[in-house]
């Protein structure tokens, strides 16, 4: 099946840098992939979408110069988190749509920490 | 807009027992419900996949059915075992192109089975 590969699996980082998050298509061609964010005991709240060759689509509310997401190709997509705050400390989780067989596949997902 | 609403929030079961996850969604033009399971801090692993035109769909001990007109869909897991504590998230994809279909999330059900 469909595999989404989501590295760092982790990651710690002093506010104000940027982290970079990848999601790769290992055995498909990702023309899409959605990204999410979760909060601590809460659902997936999507953020934005991307798309290989045109500019992201981003839900109402997030600040799309804050998280930078670009679609380099159509087995990689990569979210910046820039000049990151303590609030910005997360899980980030992407997914792509796979065959329709096999609905949406999904990342292992970014746990952030901003200190 | 569709709004995703999982019952109950909670779920705590003594081992061997059969259970029932709820999910409802208000607008009934999906293309498809998806089950999910998440680990704590971990992605997404998807559980069964009922496409709009199919009313249930079986994978071992986990049966899902879908009840579009009444906006509903079910989760069951006969014969629970502690492995299957998670949180259970059902999510609906929006009728139309993969760029636009979506997934709406409920808050997930977290399960816990005690040996």
């Amino acid at each position: 099946g469909a595999v989404v590969s989501q590295h760092p699996s982790w990651v710690i980082c002093k506010s104000g840098t940027s982290v970079k998050i990848e999601c790769r298509s290992l055995d498909f061609q990702a023309t899409t992939m959605f990204w999410y964010r979760q909060f601590p005991k809460q659902s997936l709240m999507l953020m934005a979408t991307s798309n290989e060759g045109s500019k992201a689509t981003y839900e109402q509310g997030v600040e799309k110069d804050k998280f930078l997401i670009n679609h380099a190709s159509l087995t990689l997509s990569t979210l910046t988190v820039t000049s990151a705050h303590p609030e910005d400390s997360s899980f980030y989780i992407c997914s792509a749509p796979g065959q329709d067989s096999y609905g949406y596949t999904f990342g292992s997902g970014t746990r952030l920490t901003v200190v | 807009k569709q709004e995703v609403t999982q019952i109950p929030a909670a779920l705590s079961v003594p081992e061997g027992e059969n259970l029932v996850l709820n999910c409802s969604f208000t607008d009934s033009a999906i293309y498809n419900l998806q089950w999910f399971r998440q680990d704590p801090g971990k992605g997404l692993t998807s559980l069964l996949l009922i496409q709009s035109s199919q009313r249930e769909q079986t994978s071992g001990r986990l049966n899902a059915s879908l009840d579009k007109s009444s906006g509903r869909s079910t989760l069951y897991i006969a014969a629970s075992q502690p492995g299957d504590s998670a949180t259970y998230l059902c999510a609906v994809r929006r009728h139309g192109s993969s760029n636009t279909g979506k997934l709406i999330f409920g808050q997930g059900t977290t399960l816990q089975v005690k040996p």
